[in-house]
Order: C-alpha cells, then sequence, then structure tokens
C-alpha cells in the first residue's frame, strides 16, 4: 500500500514549456486534490475532483488543468510554465468528503 | 469555512507535553475542527479532528471548548521528531462542494532536547 505517490519529485522548467505532474493514489479514494505551498506559507487549492470525470476548480486554478480519467489518478497539467509556478504541489486523496486527507510527498518545482 | 488563529511558533522540551491552541470563534454548528502537521519538506500529516467532544488517538488529544470557540491539540511526550508547522482547520465534514481544506499559516512548533 503506496498510499498517494508524485512524480517527479523534483523538476526544472523554462518558461513557456508544458509538463504534467503525476499523482497516483491506491486506496480507492473518491477525493483527490492539487495544492500549491510557496515559501512560507500554507497549501492553496488548484483543482479537486470528487470522483472519476468530474473535476472543479479551487481558489488558484489559472495556468493549469486537471483530468480524472480513473479513480487512482489525478494529473496536474501546466500549460505554458510561467516563473510565478514556481512551488512545492502537493496532491491528497480521501474516501470522501470530510474524511482525513492523505497527502504525497510533493513535487519541487522551479520555472526558470 | 471559519477562520482560525493560531500563535506562530512556540517551543516545547522534549518529554514534556506540547499544547497548541487554535481559536475559531466563528465556527459554525456543524463545522469539525482538524489537525494537520507538516514537518520540514514532506506533505502534510493528518493527525486527529473533532465535532465537540474531546478526542484522543495514538498521535494527540483534542480538547474542544464547550462554546466550541476554541480548541487545544495535545502531544502528551513531545519528542524531536514532533518538530513541525501544526495547522487548525475547521470546516464542514459532510457533504459540501469540494474537499479543500484552508490552511493558514499554523503554529511552527520546536521541540528542544
Amino acid at each position: 500500500n503506496a498510499g498517494v505517490t508524485q512524480t517527479p519529485k523534483f523538476q526544472v522548467l523554462k518558461t513557456g514549456q508544458s509538463m504534467t505532474l503525476q499523482c497516483a493514489q491506491d486506496m480507492n479514494h473518491e477525493y483527490m486534490s492539487w495544492y500549491r505551498q510557496d515559501p512560507g506559507m500554507g497549501l492553496r487549492l488548484i483543482h479537486y475532483s470528487v470522483g472519476a470525470g468530474i473535476t472543479d476548480q479551487g481558489e488558484v486554478p489559472n495556468g493549469y488543468n486537471v483530468s480524472r480519467s480513473t479513480t487512482e489518478d489525478f494529473p496536474l497539467r501546466l500549460l505554458s510554465a510561467a516563473p510565478s509556478q514556481t512551488s512545492v504541489y502537493f496532491c491528497a486523496s480521501s474516501y470522501s468528503q470530510g474524511q482525513p486527507q492523505h497527502f504525497g510527498d510533493g513535487t519541487r518545482l522551479s520555472i526558470l | 469555512d471559519a477562520k482560525t488563529t493560531q500563535p506562530p511558533s512556540m517551543d516545547c522540551a522534549e518529554g514534556r507535553a506540547a499544547n497548541l491552541p487554535c481559536n475559531h470563534s466563528t465556527i459554525s454548528g456543524n463545522e469539525y475542527v482538524y489537525w494537520y502537521r507538516q514537518i520540514h519538506s514532506q506533505g502534510p500529516q493528518y493527525i486527529i479532528h473533532g465535532l465537540k467532544n474531546n478526542e484522543t488517538n495514538e498521535m494527540a488529544s483534542l480538547i474542544i471548548t464547550e462554546d466550541r470557540k476554541s480548541s487545544t491539540l495535545i502531544l502528551p511526550h513531545a519528542t524531536l521528531r514532533d518538530t513541525a508547522v501544526y495547522y487548525c482547520i475547521v470546516r464542514v465534514g459532510a457533504a459540501r462542494a469540494g474537499n479543500m481544506l484552508t490552511f493558514g499559516g499554523g503554529t511552527r512548533l520546536m521541540v528542544k532536547p
């Protein structure tokens, strides 16, 4: 039981490049979320999903896309990377709304 | 979701109890109190949550005042590995759009030898 797995752990991009951050969970959780954490700050919600085929925007969705084709996977796509998107990205999942969330170890992304 | 207020930092001696306070004076009747912590460079870790009764698990105890306007997370015997940022979050536990947690600044707990 691996929990929530995020890949890659580190990534450096150039401005304008696109990439996908991967998130997978093996706990059969319906709810999955993406957060970003900037230095010295709390987490901010980017996008979330309440089940396969259903996604919605969080607090800071601009510049990011998500899809949820399976229960296990919830990838986050950066369409055209900008330096303002330099951050640590965390994926989380939970069995249902209101249940405690399980977080991955994060992806540290730097955009030059 | 109700806003929470936590002290920015606290120190605790190793082996002693760490008591982390949280004010949530605007909490609604259907909102739960959740505690998470984040150890440096790791993802947040769930600790405990409660509605109105005190709760205890293998990690900590949660004491909620009778009027529910404040709560205290207690780590009974703090170790150096408990050094982390602790977040108190108040949110509706039942069905509501989204599953988001609103993380504020938290309390940076430093456990010292």
